[in-house]
């Protein structure tokens, strides 16, 4: 049973726009949380953070958000670029263990 | 070179083949890491090592041999293997026993088993 869940295996959305990318997880101790981003070719490139005592945090057009109450997570991307394209990753870790990565959600940015 | 860098990018090999997987990291970490991932699957953890010792090993078959001869180099050492091994196989670095540590990935190396 995968702790870490993307249920949108895809999202199209429109250059400008807002993108936002969804993550579930189940293990209620995990305590970091990433996002990746994937190109086709290449491996995956760390994104943004959060720890789990917080609940925001934002890296320029990047920001994470974290509801534990929801054990959900999500990526907000404004304003979406075509060079956003890609998969992405979000991945969760207990203190002292290993991460676990969700099977990703490909992001499209249309022109 | 910078980062994680991983040799061949592309590798197809027949099942009776031998090779490695090289993997070697510029960022001081003292940690590494060898994922496998498949089409459509989460990444999938095979082998950890931290000071150069094996600490994790997730039930991976005995055909996948790591070697991790100092803290900046990696192997994979492939030997006998089947179709369904064909995946992208991705090196991992971090700097263990940080709070946050934060796994750097290299570009990952494409394999096919014929």
């Amino acid at each position: 049973d995968q702790q870490v869940k993307q249920n949108s295996p895809s999202l199209s959305v429109q250059e400008g726009r807002i993108s936002i990318l969804n993550c579930d997880y189940t293990n209620s101790m995990f305590d970091y949380f990433l996002w990746y981003k994937k190109y086709p070719a290449e491996g995956p490139t760390f994104l943004i953070s959060i720890s789990s005592i917080k609940d925001k945090n934002e890296d320029g057009r990047f920001t994470v958000f974290l509801n534990k109450s929801a054990k959900h997570l999500s990526l907000h991307i404004v304003p979406s670029q075509p060079g956003d394209s890609a998969v992405y990753f979000c991945a969760a870790r207990l203190y002292g263990q290993n991460f676990v990565f969700g099977p990703g959600t490909r992001l499209s940015v249309l022109p | 070179e910078t980062g994680v860098t991983q040799t061949p990018r592309h590798l197809v090999m027949g099942m009776t083949n031998k090779k490695s997987l090289k993997c070697e990291q510029h960022l001081g970490h003292n940690a590494m890491y060898w994922y496998k991932q498949s089409a459509k699957k989460p990444l999938e953890l095979m082998f950890v090592y931290s000071l150069e010792e094996r600490v994790e090993n997730n039930s991976v078959p005995s055909r996948f041999s790591p070697e991790c001869p100092n803290s900046s180099h990696l192997f994979l050492h492939l030997h006998t293997l089947q179709p369904e091994d064909s995946a992208l196989y991705l090196c991992a670095s971090s700097q263990d026993g940080a709070e946050r540590d934060t796994q750097y990935f290299g570009p990952g190396t494409r394999l096919t088993v014929l």
